[in-house]
């Protein structure tokens, strides 16, 4: 079975500071979908940020990019000018393609930003 | 607005009732999910359906029971079954297909199931 594994259960960042957050993968696939969600208080699941595996080049979006290392199976998750509202639970997934494509999820990094 | 409703955000549930948690969704997908959420153990997955009529179970599906009678519908029954049924409960469509969609899950607000 394809697991997800977030080392970090919790991190702390200062404000306007960068954070990464890891996240490793096992899987046997070769074409696959990586993604970052975000759990703020509200509990609303909002994606952050996705990767094909595919494509060799690190997604961004504004503040969030990720480092995807496609051989040593991890994709990290930069914030960078970390604001207040950045704060929540972030996840690292994995699409399955084997199984109506769901995504697989570790276990989570709640992020604290400090003032 | 396009999205997944899910009724009702906070439930409470005596030991051997079953209970149903509603998942509905006007963004035309046609898979949805049912993941559970508790605290430090993440999302898992409890069932899935791709098209009508049809669905699957997932990592954890024991005590847990489901239909797909209407694609913009995809109610979760908790039966009595379910040992520990307190936790967080998720509902999440996309659209089908591999390489025809980004394969992201929209996700609905939750509902919160607790057992006196």
């Amino acid at each position: 079975a394809q697991t997800v594994t977030q080392s970090q259960p919790e991190m702390s960042v200062q404000e306007a500071e960068t954070v990464t957050l890891s996240c490793t993968y096992d899987t046997s696939e070769s074409d696959y979908y990586l993604f970052w969600y975000k759990q703020p208080p509200s509990r609303q699941m909002i994606l952050v940020i996705r990767q094909e595996a595919y494509k060799q080049q690190n997604a961004t979006e504004n503040r969030f990019s990720v480092n995807f290392q496609k051989a040593a199976k991890s994709f990290s998750l930069k914030i960078s000018d970390s604001q207040l509202g950045d704060a929540a639970m972030y996840f690292c997934a994995y699409k399955v393609p084997n199984s109506g494509y769901a995504l697989n999820f570790g276990k989570g990094t709640s992020l604290l930003v400090t003032p | 607005d396009g999205g997944i409703t899910q009724s009702p955000k906070y439930l409470f549930r005596k030991e051997g009732q079953n209970v149903t948690l509603s998942c509905e969704q006007n963004l035309n997908h046609d898979a949805m999910y049912w993941y559970r959420q508790d605290p430090g153990q993440g999302l898992r997955l409890i069932y899935y359906s791709q098209i009508v009529n049809d669905f699957q179970k997932g990592d954890i599906a024991e005590g847990y029971s489901v239909s797909r009678e209407k694609k913009e519908s995809f109610p979760l029954t908790v039966t009595s079954a379910q040992k520990n049924p307190t936790a967080f409960y998720l509902c999440a469509s996309s659209i089908s297909g591999w390489r025809t969609n980004t394969g992201e899950l929209f996700f609905g607000e939750g509902s919160r199931l607790t057992v006196l």
